[in-house]
């Protein structure tokens, strides 16, 4: 059971528009989001996250937006790069668990292409 | 050095031979995990080490798996009698504390081919 998905295995978006990787969540005890890009044969890098008591985080090109009554999460990259193109996961924690892992989704592969 | 260290960078066993996995988080960071990601999944929890508390085991898949992390640094990951799923990149992470806002530093990964 799922509980970070990802639908959208991949998204293909021309240079300089705008980006949006989706991403939905079933544990309402999440309260803590976090998105990591990941290049081919490298680790993945933390990009950005948000807080439950937030709604909005943004961070030069990257916006990510959170909507808890919908359980949904989207991250914003504008204007896309060639350089962004990279595996992005979505992933999410909850402070008040007995665990301190996160969860992932399965991931978006973006292509932003020239 | 700066990031985490995971080695060796590829691995290419056959199956039910044993295998061991070697991580050198970031020195000072007293959480450490491991995830592993097979081909088209996401990144699958294994298990995680806080400081001295007992390491949280949870994800481990089978009882062929198992990690030490010796002095609270660096972390082995053995799988024991490999099985062809066991195929997958297996990453290492490490943060200052866990499960507070401090976001995971990743290694690039060990490639595991279980042939």
């Amino acid at each position: 059971d799922q509980q970070v998905k990802q639908n959208s295995p991949s998204l293909s978006v021309q240079e300089g528009r705008i980006s949006i990787l989706n991403c939905d969540y079933t544990n309402s005890m999440f309260d803590y989001f976090l998105w990591y890009k990941k290049y081919p044969a490298e680790g993945p890098t933390f990009l950005i996250s948000i807080s439950s008591i937030k709604d909005k985080n943004e961070d030069g090109r990257f916006t990510v937006f959170l909507n808890k009554s919908a359980k949904h999460l989207s991250l914003h990259i504008v204007p896309s790069q060639p350089g962004d193109s990279a595996v992005y996961f979505c992933a999410a924690l909850n402070y008040g668990g007995s665990q301190g892992n996160l969860i992932f989704g399965k991931g978006t592969k973006l292509s932003v292409k020239p | 050095g700066a990031g985490v260290s995971q080695s060796p960078s590829n691995k290419v066993t056959e199956k039910g031979k044993d295998v061991e996995l070697r991580c050198d988080p970031i020195s000072g960071h007293t959480a450490l995990y491991w995830y592993r990601q097979s081909l088209g999944q996401g990144l699958e929890f294994l298990i995680y080490f806080q400081g001295n508390s007992a390491p949280d085991k949870s994800g481990l898949p089978s009882d062929r798996f198992s990690a030490e992390r010796t002095g609270g640094s660096v972390s082995t990951l053995t799988i024991q009698r490999t099985q062809q799923e066991d195929s997958a990149v297996y990453l290492c992470a490490s943060s200052l504390v866990s499960g507070s806002n401090e976001k995971l530093f990743f290694g690039s990964g060990t490639q595991l081919s279980v042939l």
